[in-house]
């Protein structure tokens, strides 16, 4: 069974630049989660889906930050535009359904200057 | 919120021994759920507890959990140096089914 898929693994911008994550989550899977892992952290909920509905988004900073899951399955995360607080690893999870086991990609590092 | 906290913030501990790590939570959950984050392989899924269990196994792994104290502990028993790794306590709320990672234990089995 093919795992959760992110792009890109690495990306470097500088602030006030836009940027865009994408993933595909594993097949059949209907939430899909965005956590963002600043060094040191733990990772921290920015948005749930559950197949193309919003869930809980309280924690993503709306004025910059956005995302959306067309169709229920792949998903983009957007940034614009970015700070250097954004700095972190940006991991997209999916689960068959809510407070199931999560499946993580394995991130995209993101750099901003 | 929901999370999760660890204890200790750090563990190194020789290969072979056991080693112990503790979660504390503040209000009802649905389940609580441990993962595993080191540089080779990301963040991975190891255990998933539900709120009417009170322990349970996976292989050198065994968690237990306390509702009445709000506490969760994590096992690894015969510790390899694959072992070493930031470990994570999640608590999924109760009704909300979100998990809220705390800041985990980083364990360090040395050969």
């Amino acid at each position: 069974e093919a795992g959760v898929a992110q792009s890109p693994r690495y990306k470097i911008i500088e602030k006030r630049q836009s940027v865009a994550f994408w993933c595909n989550p594993i097949s059949g899977h209907a939430t899909l989660y965005w956590y963002q892992q600043i060094l040191g952290q733990g990772p921290k909920l920015l948005i749930q889906f559950q197949n193309n509905g919003v869930v809980d988004d309280s924690q993503l900073p709306k004025d910059r930050f956005s995302a959306e899951r067309l169709k229920g399955v792949d998903s983009t995360l957007k940034i614009q535009p970015a700070k250097l607080e954004d700095s972190a690893v940006y991991l997209c999870a999916s689960s068959l359904s809510h407070g199931h086991e999560q499946y993580f990609g394995p991130g995209t590092r993101l750099t901003v200057t | 919120s929901q999370q999760g906290e660890e204890d200790p913030q750090a563990l190194s501990i020789q290969e072979g021994e056991n080693a112990t790590m503790n979660c504390s939570y503040k209000t009802s959950i649905n389940n609580l759920q441990w993962y595993r984050q080191n540089s080779g392989r990301g963040l991975v899924h190891l255990i998933l507890i539900r709120s009417n269990e009170r322990e349970k196994h996976s292989g050198r792994l065994r968690v237990t959990l306390d509702t009445s104290k709000k506490s969760s502990s994590l096992l690894i028993t015969a510790s390899r140096a694959a072992d070493t790794a930031s470990y994570f306590c999640a608590p999924s709320g109760a009704g909300s089914y979100q998990l809220t990672f705390g800041k985990g234990t980083k364990l360090s089995v040395i050969p």
